[in-house]
C-alpha cells in the first residue's frame, strides 16, 4: 500500500530565499506523485505532477520537484519565495486505480 | 471549465443530527472522490467512486456515513448521526480517468465543506 511522510510540519523562510518542501512516499507500483498547495479558506490547487516521463517536473508558481526513485523522495523547492507563497502544501502519492494518497501537509512561512 | 461545485459552505449541527452534502463535479469526469480533512491532518480519503460504481469504500465509516452517485454525476455524502468527532472540512474532487488502467490524472478540487458538530 502506498504512503506519504513529508518530513517537515512547519518551514519558514525569508522572503527571496530558497524553499525546500521534503516528501518520501512508499509504493508497491511506480507511482504518479504530485504536489498540492492549499491556502486558507480556498480549495486544494495541483501545483505540479509527475506521472513517469521526466524526473524533474516543472509545476506553476515557479515551483519544481524532483523524483528520485533510490531514494523513494519527491521534494519541492522554489528559488526565491514570495510573501502570496504562504500556505499548507501537500505531497501526494497515487498508483494503479487512481486512489490519492496524501501526507500530512507542510505549513510554509514566509517572512519579510 | 466550470470547476467541482459543493454545497453548503458551511454547516454547523448538534451531536446526533443528521447532516448531507452535495458535490457536482467537471463535467465529463468519471472519477469521483469524497475525502475528510480534519484539522491540521491532510486530506482522508473516505470513498472514491467510478462513474456509479464504488471503486473504494474501505475507509468510510459505514455505521453513521453514506455516499451515492447516481447517474454518474452528482453525489452527496451523509452523516446520521453525527459526532463530535466529525468536524472537519469535507472536499470533493473529480478526475478525468475513466478506467483503472489509465493512470494518475490530476483530481480537481472542490472548495469543501466545513462541519462544526456541537
Amino acid at each position: 500500500a502506498q504512503s506519504v511522510t513529508q518530513l517537515d510540519s512547519h518551514v519558514s523562510v525569508s522572503e527571496g530565499t530558497p524553499v525546500l518542501l521534503r516528501c518520501n512516499y512508499s509504493s508497491s507500483y511506480s507511482p504518479s506523485l504530485f504536489w498540492y498547495v492549499q491556502h486558507p479558506n480556498k480549495g486544494l490547487q495541483l501545483l505540479l505532477k509527475y506521472t513517469s516521463a521526466a524526473t524533474l517536473v516543472k509545476g506553476i508558481n515557479g515551483f519544481e520537484a524532483e523524483f528520485k526513485k533510490s531514494e523513494t523522495s519527491f521534494h519541492l523547492t522554489k528559488p526565491s519565495a514570495h510573501m502570496s507563497d504562504a500556505a499548507e502544501y501537500f505531497c501526494v502519492v497515487s498508483e494503479y486505480g487512481n486512489k490519492l494518497v496524501f501526507g500530512a501537509g507542510t505549513i510554509l512561512r514566509v517572512k519579510s | 471549465e466550470a470547476g467541482v461545485a459543493q454545497s453548503p459552505r458551511y454547516k454547523i449541527i448538534e451531536k446526533r443530527q443528521s447532516v448531507a452534502f452535495w458535490c457536482n463535479p467537471i463535467s465529463g469526469h468519471a472519477t469521483l472522490y469524497w475525502y475528510q480533512q480534519i484539522l491540521g491532518q491532510g486530506p482522508k480519503l473516505l470513498i472514491q467512486f467510478q462513474n456509479n460504481g464504488v471503486v473504494d469504500d474501505s475507509q468510510l465509516p459505514k455505521d453513521r456515513f453514506s455516499a451515492e452517485r447516481l447517474k454518474g454525476v452528482d453525489s452527496t455524502l451523509k452523516i446520521q448521526p453525527a459526532k463530535l468527532e466529525d468536524s472537519a472540512v469535507y472536499l470533493c474532487a473529480s478526475s478525468l480517468v475513466g478506467e483503472a488502467r489509465y493512470l494518475n490524472t490530476e483530481a480537481f478540487f472542490g472548495q469543501g465543506t466545513r462541519l462544526t458538530v456541537v
